[in-house]
């Protein structure tokens, strides 16, 4: 069993649905990111966060320490926000621990 | 403002040849680098990582190696490729636990696609 486990691997949607996308993890963390890597495969931080809630435009994360569990959502998704979402774990000694990524499609 | 450069974007090299992937950062010092390889379809796998000059580990043996020959510069090469080498290869960066303003986030270069014939 993989220490970091996304959900679902694959989304499609159409244009203007909320999207949420979860990432569960079995260690102690220091940190969680999630991250966007476009089709031409750059990456860009979204989040860093180890406790709560942080928004950024329409993109909203959130964890729960005491579940191990984070969510990253999209509202008033647009097919731009098509891409591959990750979500990586900073553990007690500052390693990163990658999930293998949501592929997301917006659909117009 | 820190920025990373990564090149080349894109490489096409025959079995047996060498190679060389460089990235540089730049508006910070001494920052943690990183080599990452995602193959088609699937995860990260951290290849390297590098916390100070000289200072490179290895988190999966294979057929590349990896130098920081200066602080804001880090180099993932190979002397004779293999077909398995082919792959996307991703340098990032990352402020030291030690840092000062240690925002933890993670900075990645546009990546080197590598295709091995």
């Amino acid at each position: 069993k993989n220490e970091v486990e996304q959900s679902p691997q694959n989304l499609t949607a159409q244009e203007g649905e909320f999207i949420t996308i979860n990432c569960s993890y079995s260690v102690g963390i220091s940190a969680l990111h999630w991250l966007q890597q476009h089709p031409g495969g750059g990456i860009v931080s979204l989040f860093m966060l180890s406790s709560g809630k942080k928004k950024h435009g329409r993109l909203i994360a959130t964890i729960n320490i005491q579940e191990k569990h984070s969510s990253l959502h999209i509202t008033a998704s647009h097919p731009r926000d098509s891409a591959v979402y990750i979500c990586a774990v900073k553990d007690s000694n500052y390693q990163l621990i990658w999930g293998a990524g949501t592929k997301l499609i917006i659909k117009p | 403002s820190q920025t990373i450069h990564q090149w080349p974007a894109t490489l096409v090299q025959p079995v047996g040849s060498p190679l060389s992937l460089e990235c540089t950062v730049e508006g910070t010092s001494n920052p943690n680098l990183y080599w990452y390889r995602q193959a088609a379809g699937r995860g990260l796998q951290l290849l390297f990582y590098s916390v100070g000059i000289g200072q490179i580990s290895s988190e999966v043996p294979q057929n590349l190696s990896a130098s920081r020959p200066q602080d804001r510069q880090f180099i993932l090469s190979s002397k004779k490729l293999l077909l398995s080498d082919s792959g996307f290869y991703l340098c990032a960066w990352t402020l030291g636990v030690a840092g000062g303003t240690n925002t933890g986030e993670l900075f990645f270069g546009e990546g080197s696609r590598l295709t091995v014939l």
